[in-house]
Parts: C-alpha cells; sequence; structure tokens
C-alpha cells in the first residue's frame, strides 16, 4: 500500500529565516505530487504540483518554490519566511492511471512564522 | 472565478440521525467530485468521489450529484460522535478546488 510523509511536524521560525519542507511517497512509482496550504479556518490552497522529476508548476505566485529531484519526494523551499507564510502545508500525491484528481495527502507540517 | 460554495456550519446531528451537508460549484465543465473529511488539527482524508449523476453509496456514506444544478451533497447515515470533523467538498477544474469546508458535530 501507499503511504505519504511530511516532516517535520510542526515547525516555528522568525520572519525572514529559510524554510524547507519535505514529502516522499512509498509504495508507487512516478506519482503527480502536489503542495498545499491551508490557512486557519479556511479551505485548502494548491501551491504547486508536479507530473515528474524536475517538472513543477506553480499555482500562486509567491516567495516560495518547490522541487522534484527524485521520482517519490517533493520539497517545498523559501529563502525568506513571511508573517503570511504560517499555516498547515499539505502534500498530496495521485496515482496518474487513474483519475488525477483522486488525491490522498499526508499528516501535513503545520508551520507558525513569528 | 470558479468557486466551491459549502454552508460553513456547524451543522449540529443528534447521533444515530442522517447529516446532510451540501455543496455547489459555479462551473459546468466539472467532471470530478470529491468528499474528503478532516478532523481537527489533522489532513483531509478521502472518503467519496462520485463522477456521475445519481447516488453513489459506500457504508454510511452517501453521495448525490446533481450536474445540471451544479451540487454535491454528502448524507451521513446513523451519525456517530467520531463522525465529527470538517468536510470538504472538492471539484476538479483540471486542478482540484476546495470549498472552505462544514463542520458537523454530532451530539450524543
Amino acid at each position: 500500500s501507499q503511504t505519504i510523509h511530511q516532516w517535520p511536524a510542526t515547525l516555528v521560525q522568525p520572519v525572514g529565516s529559510p524554510l524547507s519542507l519535505e514529502c516522499t511517497v512509498e509504495g508507487t512509482s512516478n506519482p503527480n505530487l502536489y503542495w498545499y496550504r491551508q490557512a486557519a479556518g479556511r479551505g485548502l490552497q494548491l501551491l504547486f504540483y508536479s507530473v515528474g522529476i524536475g517538472q513543477i508548476s506553480s499555482e500562486v505566485p509567491q516567495n516560495l518554490s518547490a522541487s522534484r529531484p527524485q521520482d517519490r519526494q517533493f520539497i517545498l523551499s523559501s529563502k525568506k519566511l513571511l508573517l503570511s507564510d504560517s499555516g498547515f502545508y499539505l502534500c498530496a500525491w495521485s496515482v496518474p492511471r487513474r483519475s488525477s484528481y483522486e488525491q490522498y495527502f499526508g499528516p501535513g507540517t503545520r508551520l507558525t512564522v513569528t | 472565478q470558479k468557486e466551491v460554495e459549502q454552508n460553513s456550519g456547524p451543522l449540529s446531528v443528534p447521533e444515530g440521525a442522517i447529516a446532510s451537508l451540501n455543496c455547489t460549484y459555479s462551473d459546468r465543465g466539472s467532471q470530478s467530485f470529491f468528499w474528503y473529511r478532516q478532523y481537527s488539527g489533522k489532513s483531509p482524508e478521502l472518503i467519496m468521489f462520485i463522477y456521475s449523476n445519481g447516488d453513489k453509496e459506500d457504508g454510511r456514506f452517501t453521495a448525490q450529484l446533481n450536474k445540471a444544478s451544479q451540487y454535491v451533497s454528502l448524507l451521513i447515515r446513523d451519525s456517530q460522535p467520531s463522525d465529527s470533523a470538517t468536510y470538504l467538498c472538492a471539484v476538479e477544474w483540471g486542478k482540484l478546488q476546495f470549498g472552505a469546508g462544514t463542520q458537523v458535530v454530532v451530539t450524543p
């Protein structure tokens, strides 16, 4: 069966500091991978998605970036965090051979920027 | 702008009753519809998906889709306290667009 890991689970960072969140998927090959952010009391906002190694599509202009160095690894980064970057960051995967929109989420990283 | 609308709740449901959640969407071109359950502090969990008009049943959950009226609903039969969560509706428009969710509270 497939599993998805995210770390760290929680993170408190000062404004202006860098960020690196990691997501890995096990039990599947060539998944579609997604980064979402959920602000408090709000819906999920798609930040980035990737259909393969080195292929990144950005949905929202911001100070975040994403990379996919390996087939089942997805990284979310920032050089300088803003207060508005606080939120619940979720990685998700989907199986390309079925509906690309049937997505499964990892446990998430709760980021607080102070 | 394409939108997915849900009543934020909270929807209070007595234990054993049916919880009825509604979701409307703005674009007729959508083909795939999803319901996620999110417990407080946890990540969303996919519980139902529906692609065709009509009803789809899975255990105590029933998803209903009406593309002509642009709504999708979720029924939870025999509601249990463990069903207390926020339920997110998601609609596919080349990507998943999520509603803000409906909070359900099942009272013993």
